[in-house]
């Protein structure tokens, strides 16, 4: 089946550790996001990416990095330098279209913890 | 600078009992409006895009609507499988591939 696969479900992350989530997709989709969501508040975003090679900072990029290489991943980096990294964190894909505006897809989530 | 507000935060509702979820948002040119679903602890899987103010769209009891400064996300007589949280996201023409979302409204409808 086609979608957005993000593992671990759940991660738990010492003080001063660096840990990687992955997102793979099998849509070919062109432009990858990552996402944080926090209770009560909407996602923001961490990271993007329209095309192999290449990101751009989203709005909270401080404290994460990302790497494109192939076109099915985009794994996001949560370092030290992240001072309350604790959250649930998506990523989607989009395909596209120069002509019309696509709707973005979501994997499942991985949910961070601190301990 | 880009915006989307969503309202109310919280919305309580009885079965049968409709009502509307609105989305205003400010964007110097609005390229897509998105309307998702997100139930506790998955991602958000997509319902409407809108994309031109007088559009609308429906889907089982749900209809969007959209104007130049919001959109409607209107529930007709809503069932308890209903309850979620509704997430409204915008695309704008100078802001490249990024989406820009509320913070979401969360609707629990109770039998």
């Amino acid at each position: 089946d086609g979608g957005i696969t993000q593992s671990p479900k759940y991660l738990f992350r010492k003080e001063g550790q660096n840990v990687t989530l992955s997102c793979e997709q099998n849509l070919n989709h062109d432009a990858m996001y990552w996402y944080r969501q926090d209770p009560g508040q909407g996602l923001r975003l961490i990271y993007y990416s329209q095309i192999v090679n290449d990101f751009q900072k989203g709005d909270i990029a401080e404290g994460y990095s990302v790497s494109r290489e192939k076109k099915e991943s985009f794994p996001l980096t949560v370092t030290s330098a992240q001072k309350n990294p604790t959250a649930f964190y998506l990523c989607a894909s989009r395909n596209e279209v120069i002509k019309r505006d696509t709707e973005a897809f979501f994997g499942q989530g991985t949910r961070l913890t601190v301990v | 600078e880009d915006q989307v507000t969503q309202s109310p935060e919280a919305l309580r509702l009885q079965e049968g009992e409709s009502s509307s979820l609105n989305c205003s948002y400010t964007v110097s040119g609005l390229r897509g409006l998105f309307w998702y679903r997100q139930d506790p602890g998955k991602g958000p899987e997509f319902l409407f895009t809108l994309y031109s103010a007088g559009e609308e769209k429906e889907k089982e009891r749900l209809k969007a609507t959209l104007t130049k400064k919001e959109s409607f996300l209107h529930i007709t007589a809503p069932k308890p499988e209903d309850s979620a949280t509704y997430l409204c996201a915008v695309r704008a023409y100078n802001q490249g591939g990024k989406l820009i979302f509320g913070q979401g409204t969360e609707l629990s409808v109770k039998p």
